[in-house]
């Protein structure tokens, strides 16, 4: 089974500045179909998990131009480009390559300084 | 728009099955396009992914969970249902039903892509093991 690593486990952002976290898989996620399947997701506090990006990059409907993803084979980043108070939350990976298997990230604690 | 919503009781005993579903509103559940899953969160932990069931009834479960899951599916109340056997304390979690796009679509960039993740989810419900 592939197993989702993400550093940093929790991190403390300044309203304004950047945050990045890291995702890592135990095997490559680049599919024979030559997409990559790494998915992002955001779970607020008291609510479930929102979609944030699929296919590493691609944002979501809705999504604001502040989250962005990048990464390729077993390494994956996601950014946010000016962290708002909204963003608090526990960030997760989440892998499908090994469909019908999902597995998640252990998920970042994102919180306000 | 489409809503799911999760209802079973709160408290199961340890070595009993531990049974919940997941209503449907907004949309049919026959309509073939989705899988329907189910996936769980211990207190203060991560994610798992249990199981999913397409409307024809085909299932998949996580390994993990095999022996002890049944997914099964109602269309004509448009809902899905999780049966969870033998608990033990190790299963309490907040359990959370999701769907699955099946078919592919064209995002505002053009790119041509299939969803292969979770869209919508239920408020989750809790459920504990214990006696």
């Amino acid at each position: 089974d592939i197993v989702m690593t993400q550093t940093p486990l929790s991190l403390s952002v300044t309203p304004g500045q950047p945050a990045s976290i890291s995702c890592k898989s135990s095997q490559s996620l680049l599919h024979s179909d030559g997409k990559t399947y790494l998915y992002w997701y955001l779970q607020k506090p008291g609510q479930s998990p929102q979609l944030l990006i699929y296919e590493v990059s691609n944002r979501f409907s809705g999504v604001p131009d502040r989250f962005s993803g990048s990464g390729s084979g077993t390494d994956f980043t996601l950014k946010i480009s000016r962290v708002e108070a909204e963003d608090v939350g526990v960030y997760y990976c989440m892998q499908s390559i090994q469909l019908p298997l999902f597995t998640f990230g252990p998920g970042t604690k994102v919180d306000i300084k | 728009q489409v809503q799911l919503q999760e209802s079973g009781p709160g408290l199961v005993k340890p070595s009993q099955t531990l049974s919940l579903t997941c209503t449907v509103s907004g949309g049919s559940i026959s309509s073939g396009s989705y899988y329907w899953s189910w996936i769980r969160q211990p207190a203060g932990k991560g994610l798992e992914w249990i199981g999913r069931i397409y409307t024809s009834g085909s299932t998949n479960y996580n390994p993990s969970l095999k022996s002890r899951v049944t997914i099964s599916v109602d269309t004509s109340k448009n809902q899905f249902s999780l049966k969870l056997s033998s608990v033990t304390a190790a299963d309490t979690a907040v359990y959370y039903c999701a769907r699955e796009p099946v078919t592919y679509y064209y995002d505002s960039s053009g790119y041509y892509y299939r969803l292969r993740a979770f869209d919508i989810w239920g408020q989750g419900t809790m459920v504990t093991v214990s006696s």
